[in-house]
């Protein structure tokens, strides 16, 4: 099993809509919890970071982090087709190492 | 101000070559990270150094893999003979053990190899 989950969709949303977008994790010792943004042929970019539980909002952004359940969340509300592009989560305890989760991969259409 | 900088940015070449992958990281970021991408096994880490000294290998595939960091400016993944599987999306990676988000690693714009 890997320490990271994710769904890799494809997901497919009609611009406007919310869109959920979800990892799991099996190590307890996590505690930085990232969402990077992966557009076609490029790096990926930090979009949100949250350390611990709770969560956080930046503009139409949401990250959420429920470390009893080991499930974090990002929320994109009134999505736009610039907002298409593969999203990845990445996790990190003490050490120096980032654990990314597969990502996915999100279509915004007009 | 610069981000990463990876060259070359597509390299393909067939099986049994050499192929040296080139990464110049952000100046004044102590760390630096070698990743590879696949649809099937997502962003694996590789390599990091920190200070130029490699800290964690143990994501090196084989022994065809290695990795150096002659100084703080420049890096080098080599694979040592190619094979078809190490087709893939190469990343580096650099972060400063003084940024605002720990852990936060800023990306190059990755080397796309395809191993004939």
């Amino acid at each position: 099993q890997k320490e990271v989950e994710q769904d890799p969709g494809p997901l497919s949303v009609p611009e406007g809509a919310i869109v959920s977008l979800n990892c799991t994790y099996s190590n307890s010792a996590f505690q930085y919890f990232m969402w990077y943004r992966q557009y076609s042929r490029k790096g990926p970019e930090l979009l949100m970071y949250t350390y611990s539980s709770g969560n956080k909002e930046d503009g139409r952004f949401t990250a959420q982090v429920d470390k009893s359940s080991k499930y974090i969340s990002l929320f994109i509300r009134d999505s736009q087709p610039s907002d298409s592009a593969t999203y990845l989560c990445a996790m990190s305890g003490s050490t120096d190492k980032l654990i990314f989760g597969t990502g996915t991969r999100l279509q915004v259409f007009p | 101000d610069a981000g990463v900088i990876q060259s070359p940015r597509h390299e393909v070449t067939e099986m049994g070559q050499e192929v040296t992958l080139r990464c110049k990281p952000i100046s004044g970021h102590d760390y630096l990270f070698w990743y590879r991408q696949t649809m099937m096994r997502g962003l694996e880490l590789l390599i990091y150094f920190n200070n130029n000294v490699p800290i964690d290998d143990s994501g090196m595939p084989e022994d065809r893999f290695s990795a150096k960091m002659p100084n703080a400016s420049f890096s080098t993944l080599k694979i040592q003979p190619s094979e078809p599987r190490d087709s893939a999306v190469y990343f580096c990676a650099s972060r400063s053990s003084g940024d605002r988000v720990p852990n936060e690693q800023f990306f190059g714009p990755g080397t796309r190899l395809t191993v004939l």
